[in-house]
């Protein structure tokens, strides 16, 4: 059973074009955070969230944290193809417990 | 710092075969763990550690041994490994628990024949 479930799973986008990517769960987490993950390599930390409500920005990149602390959203504006790669969502606590992630392609 | 590393970066078993999996950091981080990517499924934690001598089981332990004799290693051993286990394997070190940065290392891609 996955925690944490994102959508889409995949996402093919041109450059210039805006996207959302969603984190959903039934269960509370006390922080929330979205990873970024390049092929051959480790996942990297973009943000952490840790109140109810709170939004993050990070350039391009829009991260909220749901009323409940159950959900997040990323949104990146103006998409480059710097941004192609895997985005992750973790909930945290004591232990993390990742999403099925995000493919993300932004085809110059 | 180098950060966290992993050896190997890939590596091929046969079933029934046992492996280390070795990772070490340079953080004096407290936390760290290990975890396995699947296509489609994420990242799930198989062990992880508070500290030296406590370690604890994650989502997916079974087939997995680990030890934390030091701060900075924390070895994943297969007992004797299965197709199943065929996967990326990802090492993790963080500062504290919740809210703190995640470090991973390179991986290992580990295939089981």
């Amino acid at each position: 059973t996955q925690l944490l479930e994102q959508s889409p799973q995949f996402l093919s986008i041109q450059e210039g074009e805006n996207l959302t990517v969603y984190c959903n769960s039934s269960s509370v987490f006390s922080s929330l955070q979205w990873y970024r993950q390049e092929p051959g390599e480790g996942p990297v930390l973009l943000v952490t969230v840790v109140t109810g409500g709170e939004v993050k920005k990070l350039k391009r990149l829009t991260f909220q944290f749901g009323d409940a602390r159950k959900d997040s959203s990323l949104h990146i504006t103006a998409a480059q193809p710097g941004d192609t790669g895997l985005y992750l969502c973790a909930g945290g606590g004591n232990q993390f417990y990742f999403g099925t992630g995000t493919s993300l392609t932004v085809i110059p | 710092n180098a950060g966290v590393t992993q050896t190997p970066k890939f590596q091929v078993l046969k079933t029934g075969q046992s492996m280390t999996l070795q990772c070490a950091q340079d953080m004096n981080h407290e936390y760290m763990s290990w975890y396995r990517q699947d296509p489609g499924m994420g990242l799930r934690l198989i062990h992880y550690s508070v500290g030296a001598g406590i370690t604890d089981q994650g989502e997916v332990p079974n087939g997995y041994n680990v030890s934390r004799s030091t701060t900075e290693d924390f070895p994943l051993r297969l007992l004797s490994a299965a197709p199943s286990q065929t996967s990326v394997y990802f090492c993790a070190s963080t500062a504290g628990e919740g809210t703190d940065t995640q470090y991973f290392g390179p991986g290992t891609r580990l295939t089981v024949l």
